[in-house]
């Protein structure tokens, strides 16, 4: 059974660079099969798919959020990680990450969600 | 950009049947997802590819997907139903965007 966990502060400051990183475990993050995804939802609000990462590396982001927005992998500890520089308070969200079929696009399987504060 | 729009609520009593709709220009044309979501945790996938059910989900939640609108229903609904319910698809002609639909509550009477 694939288990994915977001890590990360739960506290950010105005202006700051917002990091996190997902562990998956019950399977690789490098088969070729799937893209690894984050998604967020501000509380009360719905669902916001904010970027992609292939095992190769090679990225798709949100365009509303590309200019802020960095995702990386690391194969070797089976994680990848989400960047988002120049947090404001609009940024505060419940933080998903999740797993996507290459071919159908849905997301399979979720970590639990990681609540992240932006305030001073 | 790709929108979905949902009805903001559904109510249906214990037994009925829950219809929840998608509404996208072309929708047909895509894939649709389904996702459920109950307070406080992660969406969980109950309709993917239009029709198809993961392991698991019972076979009460079934799926459709035509012209204009994308339809999830809910038979024989039961208390554990109640949830926000998003749609989803991925939109290849907006830089390999994911979007979801605005979200429905199904309330069980």
């Amino acid at each position: 059974q694939v288990q994915l966990q977001e890590s990360g502060p739960g506290l950010v400051k105005p202006s700051q660079t917002l990091s996190l990183t997902c562990t998956v475990s019950g399977g690789s993050i490098s088969s070729g099969s799937y893209y690894w995804s984050w998604i967020r939802q501000p509380a009360g609000k719905g669902l916001e798919w904010i970027g992609r990462i292939y095992t190769s590396g090679s990225t798709n982001y949100n365009p509303s959020l590309k200019s802020r927005v960095t995702i990386s992998v690391d194969t070797s500890k089976n994680q990848f990680s989400l960047k988002l520089s120049s947090v404001t308070a609009a940024d505060t969200a419940v933080y998903y990450c999740a797993r996507g079929p290459v071919i159908t696009k849905e997301f399979d399987y979720w970590g639990q969600g990681t609540l992240v504060t932006v305030s001073s | 950009s790709y929108v979905l729009t949902q009805p903001p609520s559904v109510s249906v009593a214990p037994g009925q049947t829950a219809r929840i709709t998608c509404g996208g220009n072309n929708i047909g044309s895509k894939s649709v997802h389904w996702y459920q979501q109950k307070p406080g945790q992660a969406p969980v996938l109950v309709v993917y590819d239009d029709s198809d059910r993961p392991s698991g989900i019972p076979e009460r939640f079934s799926g459709s997907n035509s012209g204009n609108t994308a339809t999830l229903t809910i038979s024989r609904v039961e208390a554990g139903d109640e949830a926000d319910y998003y749609c989803q698809v991925w939109d290849s002609s907006s830089d390999h965007n994911y979007v979801f639909g605005t979200g429905t509550k199904v309330t069980v009477l």
